[in-house]
């Protein structure tokens, strides 16, 4: 099964303060999808990323998938209190589309 | 966009009793349907795939009899929680890929189970 680590388990930031979140995965991804959860509620699509190299963005959050396609980064820009949630990655693998996730990032922004 | 309705939101019942938690996808076809139950501040584990018109196939080491998915349109997908017990207690949340080439995973907002 594809194994994702995200790190850093947990972060705090200054309001304004850019913050990265890291996705590495066990094998090579065919995608690589960013989710934003608020605990107990449900997931927030944010990005997909298929291509190696691929950056994209969305308002202050950009995100990147390295050229081997195993590694993701996840960075927000000047942070606000809207940012704050758990950050999930998830792998699409080639077949079955069944996603596998990581263990989740929460940032949490402080004003 | 694609959107996962899931009902009901929340939902407390006693042991011994069956929970049934529906998933819809509003806008699009879902030939295949995602559970996944998350564990307080846990990751999203996968139970099962629900697919329309046969029999879902479910993750190592969930029990089929206790947890039954029914796919029954291309719209709807169910899942029954059957002789809940309080371990049974957890956040379920479904998920449907919407259509066309590269489309993301689409998630409800989750059912919190509370079995007393």
């Amino acid at each position: 099964s594809q194994e994702l680590e995200q790190s850093p388990q947990s972060l705090i930031v200054q309001e304004g303060k850019n913050l990265t979140i890291n996705c590495t995965s066990s094998k090579t991804l065919y995608g690589l999808y960013w989710y934003k959860q608020k605990y107990g509620e449900g997931l927030i699509f944010l990005m997909m990323l298929q291509k190696g190299g691929e950056e994209k963005s969305h308002e202050k959050i950009t995100a990147k998938l390295d050229e081997k396609k195993q590694q993701s980064s996840l960075h927000i820009t000047a942070s606000q209190p809207s940012h704050a949630g758990i950050y999930l990655c998830g792998a699409d693998p080639l077949t079955d589309y069944k996603l596998s996730f990581g263990a989740g990032t929460t940032v949490t922004v402080r004003a | 966009g694609a959107v996962v309705s899931q009902h009901p939101s929340r939902v407390i019942c006693k042991s011994g009793t069956s929970v049934k938690i529906e998933c819809r996808s509003l806008d699009f076809q879902a030939t295949t349907m995602f559970w996944y139950r998350q564990f307080p501040k846990k990751s999203l584990m996968l139970m099962a795939t629900s697919n329309e018109g046969s029999k879902a196939t479910y993750e190592q080491g969930v029990e089929k009899d206790k947890f039954l998915i029914n796919h029954a349109s291309l719209t709807l997908s169910t899942l029954t929680v059957t002789s809940a017990h309080p371990e049974d207690s957890s956040f379920y949340i479904c998920s449907a890929r919407g259509t066309g080439s590269g489309s993301p995973l689409h998630f409800g907002n989750g059912t919190r189970l509370t079995v007393t």
